[in-house]
């Protein structure tokens, strides 16, 4: 079974500051990995995925995320953010082949502060 | 394209109605997947359906029902409507069902509360 772990469910940085935003997964086999972002009063929108290949995945906005396979994780970065940013952000994980759920972590709520 | 568009947006509900959310989605994907979103909780799969015709259960699906008659529409129903089916509901479709084809594309939501 596979599972997505969001450990901080809250994050408030200030307006410019750096900013990262973790994730850890577990799974047996190897793994597609997606942050998406949640505005406010929206839909999920995908920010960037890891299929294969480079470890450092560049996405929409700004953000980045590295895959460490030894460590199992997907942290999202942003060397410096906007007010636009406020906005709950998901990791998840699939695996190839066939029908293949979609897991979703609990979210982290990035707070931008002015 | 619109991409994928849920109705209605918002809806109020007693305990023991019932109602019916629509889906539709115009990219022509096989997969669609109904969601509902609970504070803490991300997000957790209720039903699914693989093509036109076939539906499966998800994580959750007790007290919902879904029928997938079209390729381009999922319905999600509410047969007798309990205040812990408040919830905000999303719907998803996705290419296909695994790795990369199952990258989601979301609908707006709806949010649902029952009295």
């Amino acid at each position: 079974a596979q599972s997505v772990t969001q450990l901080d469910s809250q994050v408030p940085v200030f307006e410019e500051a750096p900013v990262e935003l973790r994730c850890n997964y577990s799974s047996s086999v190897s793994v597609y990995l997606f942050w998406y972002v949640q505005y406010p009063n929206q839909g999920l929108q995908l920010l960037l995925k890891y299929l294969s290949g480079s470890t450092l995945v560049k996405g929409i906005n700004g953000f980045e995320a590295e895959f460490n396979k030894s460590q199992t994780s997907f942290h999202l970065r942003k060397p410096s953010v906007h007010i636009s940013d406020t906005a709950e952000y998901f990791c998840a994980v699939t695996k190839s082949g066939g029908y293949q759920k979609v897991t979703f972590g609990t979210g982290t709520k990035l707070q931008v502060i002015p | 394209n619109a991409g994928v568009t849920q109705t209605p947006k918002f809806r109020v509900l007693k305990t023991g109605q019932s109602m019916t959310l629509l889906c539709a989605q115009d990219m022509n994907h096989e997969y669609m997947y109904w969601y509902r979103q609970d504070p803490g909780m991300g997000l957790r799969l209720i039903h699914y359906s693989v093509g036109e015709g076939t539906t499966a259960k998800g994580e959750v699906p007790d007290g919902y029902n879904v029928s997938r008659l079209k390729k381009q529409n999922f319905l999600l129903g509410l047969e007798s409507a309990a205040p812990s089916q408040t919830s905000v509901y999303f719907c998803a479709s996705s290419i296909g069902g695994g790795g990369t084809y199952n990258e989601q594309f979301f609908g707006p939501g709806t949010r649902l509360t029952v009295l």
